[in-house]
């Protein structure tokens, strides 16, 4: 079956390291999306691809970066990590045709910056 | 531009009882709705969608929900809650193709 998966799962790190979450799907989708959850401020979009060689910001995009090479990852770098970006990171997939364009999401990144 | 506002950040329940978690959206253009269940430590998984044809939609898990133009509204409802539908439940639009916009969230409750 195909599926969507991030890795560590579980990550701490200190302030000012340079931190890489992987995402990797198998959909073959075109489009694929970071979000962060934090308390009282649902999903935010960091960063997303419409393809290879394709990314754009989103809506708290400072601090991030993410590159696309290939069609089945999407990898978020932290340039420098700060306590702020402590956060739960969830990446999703779309194929973007259709009728729909439902997300497909992974199971999360715990991240802690200390 | 487009926006989600779910009313009620906690919902609490008892088993047996309905479900009712409210949405409401502003888009400017006919939008995609969506709803999106998260359990304890897990992603977001697709509830059900609203693609512009029936308004009533059925979902998984007993869940439907129904879109309201004249009211901006995409309300989850389910007959009768179950200890297993405690999680929290996001409500998201697309107005702009690939786009979602989520709302912040309601946490259901399930008492028994």
């Amino acid at each position: 079956d195909a599926e969507i998966t991030q890795s560590p799962r579980h990550k701490i790190t200190e302030t000012g390291r340079q931190v890489t979450l992987a995402c990797h799907q198998t959909w073959n989708h075109n489009n694929m999306f970071w979000y962060r959850q934090d308390l009282g401020h649902g999903l935010r979009l960091i960063h997303y691809s419409y393809g290879v060689q394709d990314t754009n910001k989103g809506e708290v995009s400072d601090g991030y970066s993410v590159s696309r090479s290939n069609t089945e990852d999407l990898p978020l770098t932290l340039e420098s990590a700060a306590s702020s970006q402590t956060s739960v990171y969830f990446c999703a997939s779309s194929d973007g045709t259709g009728a729909s364009y439902e997300q497909y999401f992974g199971p999360g990144t715990r991240l802690t910056v200390t | 531009a487009q926006s989600v506002t779910q009313l009620g950040s906690h919902v609490s329940v008892s088993e047996g009882a309905l479900v009712l978690l409210r949405c409401n959206y502003s888009s400017s253009v006919p939008p995609y709705l969506f709803w999106y269940v998260q359990y304890p430590n897990q992603g977001l998984q697709l509830l059900l969608k609203y693609t512009s044809a029936a308004t009533l939609v059925k979902g998984i898990n007993g869940f439907e929900a129904e879109f309201k133009k004249s009211e901006t509204s995409f309300h989850l409802t389910k007959p009768s809650a179950h200890m297993s539908d405690a999680a929290e439940y996001f409500c998201a639009v697309s107005a702009l193709g690939n786009m979602l916009t989520f709302g912040g969230g309601t946490r259901l409750m399930v008492k028994p």
